[in-house]
């Protein structure tokens, strides 16, 4: 089936320094959504994106979806140490809800 | 807190042996889905439920089984249980709002198969 892979798989940034995680599909998505999983927790819904080259911004965090629909991206600016977890890009296809995961970034902030 | 809550928080079982994990919605959710998360396969979407039907199936394995009752709340039946079977076992329930449907996710069953 459809596949979004998730780069990269793990990062790690000195507190203050920035992160980005992209999320490529080799085919058109109707739509990407983000979630964040602090460790032990479970995934948290932060945003979803539709349209085709949409930007959209939650505080440090800006979300994109690309002008073909086939990548997105999360950068967080001047990261915190709660800002730690692994961050998930997922989608539905056309006509149902249920998602498909990417396999996650995991962030490490060092203090 | 999401408002979805999921018991057991943790079980654990050995190989052959059948369990049955529980899930609560959030107030008005009328969906119901479930997911498997492992370490070498992520997170996997195993079922949906829809106001007490089955609405869509994904990769859940012919010896697990689902259910939705009609006040709602769900229960995963998961039988003849391997070692690989041990996840963490979330489930979901959304609210649908206009183009979009936000999935608000339980804290979890962490299912250890000894």
């Amino acid at each position: 089936g459809q596949q979004v892979m998730q780069i990269p798989q793990y990062q790690h940034v000195q507190e203050g320094e920035d992160f980005t995680t992209y999320c490529n599909s080799s085919t058109t998505l109707s739509n990407i959504q983000w979630y964040k999983q602090r460790p032990g927790g479970h995934p948290v819904f932060l945003i979803q994106l539709v349209k085709s080259g949409e930007v959209k911004k939650q505080k440090r965090l800006t979300f994109q979806f690309g002008e073909a629909k086939k990548n997105s991206s999360l950068h967080i600016t001047a990261t915190q140490t709660t800002d730690v977890g692994t961050y998930f890009c997922a989608y539905s296809g056309a006509g149902s809800y249920q998602l498909t995961f990417g396999k996650g970034t995991k962030l490490s902030v060092i203090p | 807190d999401s408002g979805v809550t999921q018991t057991p928080k943790h079980l654990i079982t050995a190989t052959g042996q059948r369990v049955t994990l529980r899930c609560s919605p959030r107030s008005g959710d009328l969906s119901v889905y479930w997911y498997q998360q492992s370490l070498d396969q992520g997170l996997q979407f195993l079922i949906q439920y829809y106001n007490g039907e089955e609405r869509a199936k994904g990769n859940i394995l012919e010896r697990f089984s689902a259910q939705q009752f009609p006040d709602l709340h769900s229960e995963l039946n998961l039988s003849s249980l391997e070692l690989g079977d041990s996840a963490l076992y979330f489930c979901a329930s959304s609210v649908r709002g206009g183009d979009q449907e936000t999935q608000y996710f339980g804290p979890g069953t962490r299912l250890l198969v000894l």
